[in-house]
């Protein structure tokens, strides 16, 4: 099946500063990659639609300038958290969409955890 | 607005019997469903999906129902073990134009008891 594979798979960082998360497809490559985020006991999501060569579209009230995406090829988009604060702490999870037959499917990620202190 | 909700948030079975997951949609333009399991501090991963012309699919011991008339999806495993709980989502795929994106429901927690 299709690998996505995300670094860091955890992050503890201080409150002001900025975390760079990368999100990889490893056998396919994919236009279009999405950024979920996702509390404790909580559903995942959607915060952004990450476009290869072009702007993310981000979802509504989702700060553009709070979480940076750059979908720099085919196989790598990340997503950046700049200054971060405590609140911003959650479980943030890639998927990257395959075409396959005449259909499509997400994979996902295996997730990063931020806490922020 | 547009949902995707569950009607049990814990479901406990015993080892062996069928499992019975839930969820209700209201998006009637969705046209591709998808359950995936979560596991503890793990991302989503695909177990099955449906699209709008089926009513049943059936991969290696899930079974999903389709019921478009009354927006009901359903997730059959059948002979459940103890590596099936997790937390199961449904997940249905809306389209606005061209860009198409995941609405996922609330979760169940699938509790299997030896």
């Amino acid at each position: 099946g299709a690998v996505v594979s995300q670094h860091p798979s955890w992050v503890i960082c201080k409150s002001g500063t900025s975390v760079k998360i990368e999100c990889r497809s490893l056998d396919f490559q994919a236009t279009t990659m999405f950024w979920y985020r996702q509390f404790p006991k909580q559903s995942l999501m959607l915060m952004a639609t990450s476009n290869e060569g072009s702007k993310a579209t981000y979802e509504q009230g989702v700060e553009k300038d709070k979480f940076l995406i750059n979908h720099a090829s085919l196989t790598l988009s990340t997503l950046t958290v700049t200054s971060a604060h405590p609140e911003d702490s959650s479980f943030y999870i890639c998927s990257a969409r395959r075409l396959e037959g005449t259909g499509e499917t997400q994979y996902f990620g295996p997730g990063t955890r931020l806490l922020v202190l | 607005g547009e949902s995707v909700g569950l009607h049990l948030p814990t479901l406990s079975v015993q080892e062996g019997d069928n499992s019975i997951i839930n969820c209700a949609y209201s998006n009637s333009a969705s046209d591709y469903f998808i359950w995936y399991k979560q596991e503890s501090g793990k991302g989503p991963q695909f177990i099955i999906d449906i699209r709008s012309n089926m009513d049943k699919r059936q991969g290696q011991r899930v079974t999903v129902l389709l019921n478009k008339t009354v927006k009901h999806l359903s997730l059959q495993i059948a002979a459940t073990q103890p590596g099936d709980s997790a937390v199961y989502f449904c997940a249905e795929n809306g389209r606005t134009g061209t860009a198409s994106k995941l609405t996922f429901g609330t979760g169940t927690r699938l509790q299997v008891t030896l």
